[in-house]
């Protein structure tokens, strides 16, 4: 079965712009979240949603928004883009009462 | 708060030479217990779940145990196509999958 898919793979982006990534979870997965993944801080978590709510957050400012629409898919969006948003941004998606997320294999943001 | 502290940061091994990757664990309950495997520029891949203490699981030359504080990931006898980033996560007991905290990992080169 088809996994995680995330796209775009790569983006360059000029600080002050936004920026919106996407996400389709594995069939029939109604949870996705998102991680920012950098050198220096690993794999933070963002936000999850599950039947288009966000059903969990983590502790990143205002300008990290996202959204899931009534097929699973998820999207994120960055707005004011600052150098330190370059990152990795991975999308996992699991289903009720399963034993693993899976992820996908990320989206590579480089802010210049 | 809730914490989950890797060592060593990393690790090189001669293939065939044995060794164990640690993964202490700070969290207000533990409802279950992740390692991954991650290759650069991809998504970390999934390898166990472990969800109480004494449990064990293996796959090929990997074995993952579980303390009340802490786990193991033990690798017998490397290859090089071992070499990856192995990250643990906790669920916290409560939270969802979706929701999990990150190890910074443990980088391992394994060399012929």
């Amino acid at each position: 079965k088809a996994g995680v898919t995330q796209t775009p793979r790569y983006l360059i982006k000029t600080r002050g712009q936004q920026v919106t990534l996407s996400c389709s979870p594995i069939s029939g997965h109604r949870s996705v979240s998102w991680y920012q993944q950098t050198p220096g801080q690993g794999l933070q978590f963002l936000f999850e949603y599950f039947s288009e709510t966000q059903r969990n957050k983590g502790n990143f400012p205002g300008r990290f928004s996202g959204r899931q629409f009534s097929n699973s898919r998820s999207e994120m969006n960055v707005s004011t883009l600052e150098l330190g948003d370059s990152a990795l941004y991975l999308c996992a998606s699991s289903r009720q009462g399963d034993t693993e997320a899976f992820f996908g294999q990320g989206t590579r943001l480089t802010v210049v | 708060e809730d914490q989950v502290t890797q060592s060593p940061e990393a690790l090189r091994l001669q293939e065939g030479e044995s060794s164990s990757l640690n993964c202490s664990y700070t969290v207000s309950g533990l409802r279950g217990l992740f390692w991954y495997r991650q290759d650069p520029g991809k998504g970390p891949e999934f390898l166990f779940t472990l969800y109480s203490a004494g449990e064990e699981k293996e796959k090929e030359r990997l074995k993952a145990t579980l303390t009340k504080k802490e786990s193991f990931l033990h690798i017998t006898a490397p290859k090089p196509e071992d070499s990856a980033t192995y990250l643990c996560a906790v669920q916290v007991r409560g939270s969802t999958l979706g929701r999990l905290y990150f190890g910074r990992g443990t980088q391992l080169t394994v060399w012929p």
